[in-house]
């Protein structure tokens, strides 16, 4: 069965530090892009950042950019999103996605992991 | 970057009614478009991909249309079980901008 699973969430202060984790399973996970996108409490769902399945390649949305980067580690299946400098407006559920088709850089998610909470908050 | 606007934000259908949410690219995607589903509380589920290529799993109620800047979403007969908020996206290239959503609720 194909799953990811997200984790590292929590509360942070304003101006801290969070690194996210996706576990991914039951897929080739080097040949797939995966991306985060992202969810504040009762709003609409906003695309946070990109990778590549080899990693060579990263995409920012503008409102994260220079603060967030994202990676990932094909030798143990695992998304990762480091962010920096958080603010109040950061404060969303995270999710993890793939790509729908195999060696594709843009494309539709076809599966969602469950979501993390990233509060930041003094 | 491209903007995503869908219309209408919310509605209200009886159970059978044909159902239409329009989304708009503020410039041309070709068919670069999909369309999720996320009912209150769960995860957004990719119900439509390029533009009118129905996934896997997904009951055939549901249709897209469209290819540029004006593309359709349709529930041919909307079901109880198709209350949610509806979201599309363009994937042509980075970022993959969401549309706000559309609520759909039962009256």
């Amino acid at each position: 069965e194909v799953q990811l699973l997200e984790s590292g969430g929590g509360l942070v202060q304003p101006g801290g530090s969070l690194r996210l984790s996706c576990a991914a399973s039951g897929f080739t996970f080097s040949s797939y892009a995966m991306s985060w996108v992202r969810q504040a409490p009762g709003k609409g769902l906003e695309w946070v950042s990109g990778i590549s399945g080899s990693g060579g390649s990263t995409y920012y949305a503008d409102s994260v950019k220079g603060r967030f980067t994202i990676s990932r580690d094909n030798s143990k299946n695992t998304l990762y999103l480091q962010m920096n400098s958080l603010r109040a407006e950061d404060t969303a559920v995270y999710y993890c996605a793939k790509d729908h088709l195999p060696r594709s850089v843009n494309d539709a998610f076809d599966i969602w992991g469950q979501g993390t909470m990233v509060t930041v908050s003094s | 970057d491209i903007q995503m606007t869908q219309s209408p934000s919310s509605l209200s259908a009886s159970v059978g009614d044909r159902v239409t949410i329009t989304c708009r690219a503020s410039q041309g995607i070709s068919n670069y478009l999909a369309w999720y589903q996320q009912k209150p509380g769960k995860v957004p589920k990719l119900l439509i991909f390029a533009a009118s290529t129905l996934q896997s799993g997904v009951p055939s109620r549901f249709s897209g249309s469209g290819s540029g800047t004006d593309f359709t979403l349709t529930i041919s007969s909307l079901q109880p079980e198709d209350v949610a908020t509806y979201y599309c996206q363009k994937y042509n290239s980075a970022p993959g901008t969401f549309g706000q959503g559309t609520k759909v609720e039962i009256k």
